[in-house]
C-alpha cells in the first residue's frame, strides 16, 4: 500500500507567475484535501475534493484552485502567485465513509515565491 | 479567528519525563480530535485520535484526556524519548468530515 506522494518536493516561482502541484492519494482513498502550512503555523484548509467535485473550501481566494481526477489523485493550482503564497503545501487523502475520519498527509510541496 | 487553541508553543522534558500538550476549542460541533507528529522538511503524521464519546484513548506511550464539558484535550506522552523531538498539533473537525482546523502546534524537545 503507497501512501500519499506529493510532486514536486520544492519549488521556486516568481511573483504573478502560475503553478501546479500535483498529489497521488493513498490507496483506497476517495478524498482529497489541501493544506497551507506557513513557516511556524498550523496547517490551513484550502479546500477538500470528493469524487472530483468541490467538497469545502476554507478562506483562500478564487485564484486557489483545484481538480480531481478519476484515479482520485488531485492538482492544487495557483494563479498571480504573491509573496505571502510561499508554504509548504500538504495534500492530504481519506478513505470512503460518512463523518470525520483519518486524515493522511503526504510530505508536501516547498513554495517558494521571489 | 483560531478555532483550536494549542499551549504551551514549546516544551523541553528531559528523556523518561512526560510531555502534556494542551488544547481547547469552542466549537461544540467538532467530533473528532487528532493528533499529528511533524518533524522538519515532512508532512504531518497522524498520531492518535479520539472522539467526544470517550474521556480518555491510550496508545503505547501516547494518550489523549477529552473533557467535553470544559472543551479541552490534551496529549500526554509518557517515558518521553529524543525521538519524540518534533512538531505536535492538535486539531478538530466536525462530522461533515472535510475541513480540520489545526492548532498552532507545539515544539518539544526531549533531552537525553
Amino acid at each position: 500500500e503507497t501512501g500519499v506522494t506529493q510532486s514536486p518536493t520544492h519549488l521556486i516561482k516568481t511573483r504573478g507567475q502560475q503553478v501546479t502541484l500535483r498529489c497521488s492519494s493513498q490507496s483506497g482513498h476517495n478524498t482529497v484535501s489541501w493544506y497551507q502550512q506557513a513557516l511556524g503555523q498550523g496547517p490551513q484548509f484550502i479546500f477538500q475534493y470528493y469524487r472530483e467535485e468541490e467538497n469545502g473550501r476554507g478562506n483562500f481566494p478564487p485564484r486557489f484552485s483545484g481538480l480531481q481526477f478519476p484515479n482520485y489523485s488531485s492538482e492544487l493550482n495557483v494563479n498571480a502567485l504573491e509573496l505571502d503564497d510561499s508554504a509548504l503545501y500538504l495534500c492530504a487523502s481519506s478513505p470512503p465513509g460518512w463523518g470525520a475520519t483519518e486524515a493522511f498527509f503526504g510530505q508536501g510541496t516547498r513554495l517558494t515565491v521571489v | 479567528q483560531q478555532q483550536v487553541k494549542q499551549s504551551p508553543q514549546s516544551l523541553i522534558v528531559q528523556k523518561g519525563g512526560i510531555s502534556i500538550i494542551n488544547c481547547a476549542y469552542e466549537n461544540t460541533a467538532f467530533d473528532y480530535f487528532p493528533w499529528y507528529q511533524q518533524f522538519p522538511g515532512k508532512g504531518p503524521a497522524l498520531l492518535i485520535a479520539i472522539r467526544p464519546d470517550v474521556s480518555e484513548k491510550k496508545e503505547g506511550r501516547f494518550t489523549i484526556s477529552f473533557n467535553k464539558s470544559a472543551k479541552q484535550f490534551s496529549l500526554h506522552i509518557m517515558d518521553s524519548q529524543p525521538g519524540d523531538s518534533a512538531t505536535y498539533f492538535c486539531a478538530a473537525s466536525q462530522d461533515t468530515g472535510n475541513q480540520f482546523y489545526f492548532g498552532t502546534g507545539t515544539s518539544l524537545t526531549v533531552i537525553p
